[in-house]
């Protein structure tokens, strides 16, 4: 089975520029997840999708980063524009259903370096 | 804000020795999870204990959950070098509620 897909794996941007991150998760899983994880932190969630709905944004920093999934396939998260403090991993999760704390399928991160 | 916090911040033991993570959390919860990080790699689930379950076993891990005292232990036996990682608690309140801590790095030297 392959398992969530994400792109790029590093990204290298300055300050005040704009970044797209990708996520494709596992085939028929409805819910999708994204999460900020700052070096030496646990992940904190940015938004949950449920198909194309959005079901969480609440800590998402709405006046920078965007997010859709317009399909209920994959999914795109954007930051514009960019700060220093947006340096992080950002990483994709999926999950097959809506049960309350499915088991969560994690794709590898993207790396992104805000200079 | 991160709901569990994990004890010790680093961990560093000798391969075959058992290591012993735990986490605290703050607010009742319907399940509590661990979840292990490979350097520079995505989470991998491991276990998943519910609020009415004491103990749960998988291989050589071990999970204990004690809700009067809001804790979650995780323990793995009869470690190996290929154990090192972080490990994280996620602790899920309801169903859009999902909150990782901080984790615990856990280093074993062959």
């Amino acid at each position: 089975e392959a398992g969530v897909a994400q792109s790029p794996r590093y990204k290298i941007i300055e300050k005040r520029q704009s970044v797209a991150f990708w996520c494709n998760p596992i085939s028929g899983h409805a819910t999708l997840y994204w999460y900020q994880q700052i070096l030496g932190q646990g992940p904190k969630l940015l938004i949950q999708f449920q198909n194309n709905g959005v079901v969480d944004d609440s800590q998402l920093p709405k006046d920078r980063f965007s997010a859709e999934r317009l399909k209920g396939v994959d999914s795109t998260l954007k930051i514009q524009p960019a700060k220093l403090e947006d340096s992080a991993v950002y990483l994709c999760a999926s999950t097959l259903g809506t049960l309350h704390g499915n088991e969560q399928f994690f794709g590898p991160g993207t790396r992104l370096t805000v200079l | 804000s991160q709901q569990g916090e994990e004890d010790p911040q680093a961990l560093s033991i000798q391969e075959g020795e058992n290591a012993t993570m735990n986490c605290s959390y703050k607010t009742s919860i319907n399940n509590l999870q661990w979840y292990r990080q490979n350097s520079g790699r995505g989470l991998v689930h491991l276990i998943l204990i519910r609020s009415n379950e004491r103990e749960k076993h998988s291989g050589r891990l071990r999970v204990t959950l004690d809700t009067s005292k809001k804790s979650s232990s995780l323990l793995i036996t009869a470690s190996r070098a290929a154990d090192t990682a972080s490990y994280f608690c996620a602790t899920v309140a309801s169903i859009n509620d999902m909150r990782f801590g901080a984790g615990t790095r856990l280093t074993v030297k062959p």
